[in-house]
């Protein structure tokens, strides 16, 4: 069964560092997401993207955050310049239509030292 | 805004026993409401869903069906398993706030044989 990937599965990284969240959605899928989940909160919803732009985003998603789709497979997340509270598990999901299920993927664990 | 609450957890169970997590939502529209469940290690696996009121989504023993009038979306199962174990969450989407998901805080499951 078709399934969405991450990688890495854990990222470390100094705070003020750059960190790139690479996904592989399901190949057929036309809508890409990420979210994330501070430990102990909920999931929120963090972007989501087609065809080649970005279609909704929150008030979390601000001028430190940057997705592209490099190329016809991966779906990056960017984080400029981390923050101690950018710590979370980033999850990428993808769904075929605007509103068809979403499909997510295993999560970044990114702890930002 | 759309959002979702979801019984506290964590909820610890025997073999066989009934399971109930609760799960009540705020819609603007008319939402589609889905449990993701999160085995340890792993990512947010679709459990099951269901799109409009009246309908019960059901997979692998699991139940819940769609209560407009009471805004509910409660998962069951008669007889949970050790392998049950991990972390159920309760989600909706809502076409009137754009396709993205809203989360519950997710209900920590542990079956002891």
């Amino acid at each position: 069964e078709p399934e969405v990937t991450q990688t890495p599965s854990h990222q470390v990284t100094q705070m003020g560092q750059e960190v790139i969240l690479r996904c592989v959605p399901i190949s057929n899928h036309l809508y890409f997401y990420w979210y994330r989940q501070i430990l102990g909160q909920k999931v929120e919803f963090l972007v989501s993207f087609y065809n080649n732009e970005i279609s909704e985003k929150s008030e979390i998603f601000d001028d430190q955050f940057s997705v592209e789709r490099p190329d016809g497979s991966n779906f990056t997340l960017k984080i400029r310049s981390t923050k101690l509270e950018d710590s979370a598990m980033y999850f990428c999901a993808s769904s075929l239509d605007y509103t068809d299920t979403q499909y997510f993927g295993p999560g970044t664990r990114l702890t930002v030292l | 805004g759309d959002s979702v609450t979801q019984m506290e957890g964590p909820v610890t169970l025997s073999e066989e026993a009934f399971l109930t997590i609760n799960c009540t939502y705020t819609a603007t529209g008319y939402p589609s409401l889905f449990w993701y469940v999160q085995y340890p290690g792993e990512g947010l696996q679709l459990l099951l869903k269901a799109t409009k009121a009246d309908d019960k989504g059901s997979n692998k023993g699991f139940e819940a069906t769609y209560r407009k009038e009471t805004t509910s979306f409660h998962l069951e199962k008669g007889s949970v398993q050790v392998s049950d174990s991990a972390v159920y969450f309760c989600a909706l989407s809502d076409q009137a706030t754009g396709n993205q998901f809203y989360f519950g805080t997710g209900t920590s499951l542990t079956v002891i044989p």
